[in-house]
């Protein structure tokens, strides 16, 4: 079955910093990879998807990730966190022909002004 | 509306209690989700529906029982609820899964549901 590893519960970084949140899947094919953001007392929020094609994905907000198979992971970056940023992100991956999302625990982002 | 809306955003009840949990999506899609998220476990699935058939249920307790009456609503019906039930019930849609629309889920803003 595959899994979501998220490996920090809590980064607390600085506005204009860059930011990475890291993720590593656990899938025997290659899988279809999202990175979703939440806000306090909302839903989720799609920022970017991986399905094939170009390893490097850009998304909503100026947020970009790799796809690295050798190292199955899809660690999300940014090159400047804004105070905006602050929420919680949910790595989670989809097999394609499964209804099944798994969600990684999440990250929660918190940003200094 | 737009998008997916979930009605009501806050829900406090007794144990005892009858109530349910309403979810719209005005995306034209033909698969929905419930989600249970708890504080500081993983987003857990609780059923799927595509082509309103229900295709995946997660061993979900008897308690909650869903409902999809039409590809657009999806409603989760709660009895005799327990305090660890507590917890935000978000809902989500997509094209059904396995089909070359199928691209992402959409989620709504979630039922914060408290239970007594």
């Amino acid at each position: 079955a595959q899994s979501v590893t998220q490996p920090d519960i809590h980064i607390t970084v600085s506005e204009g910093a860059s930011l990475e949140l890291r993720c590593n899947y656990s899938y025997g094919a290659t899988p279809y990879l999202f990175w979703y953001v939440q806000s306090p007392g909302q839903g989720l929020q799609l920022l970017l998807k991986y399905f094939s094609g170009d390893t490097l994905v850009q998304g909503i907000k100026g947020f970009e990730a790799e796809f690295k198979r050798s190292q199955s992971s899809f660690n999300l970056r940014k090159p400047s966190v804004h105070w905006s940023d602050a929420a919680e992100y949910f790595c989670a991956v989809h097999t394609g022909t499964a209804s099944k999302l798994t969600f990684g625990t999440g990250t929660r982002l918190q940003v200094t002004l | 509306e737009t998008g997916v809306t979930q009605t009501p955003r806050h829900l406090v009840m007794g144990m005892t209690n009858k109530k349910s949990l309403k979810c719209e999506q005005h995306l034209g899609h033909n698969a929905m989700y419930w989600y249970k998220q708890s504080a500081k476990k993983p987003l857990e699935l609780m059923f799927v529906y595509s082509l309103e058939e229900r295709v995946e249920n997660n061993s979900v307790p008897s308690r909650f029982s869903p409902e999809c009456p039409n590809s657009s609503h999806l409603f989760l019906h709660l009895h005799t609820l327990q305090p660890e039930d507590s917890a935000l019930y978000l809902c989500a849609s997509s094209y059904s899964p396995g089909t070359t629309q199928y691209n992402e889920q959409f989620f709504g803003p979630g039922t914060r549901l408290t239970v007594l």
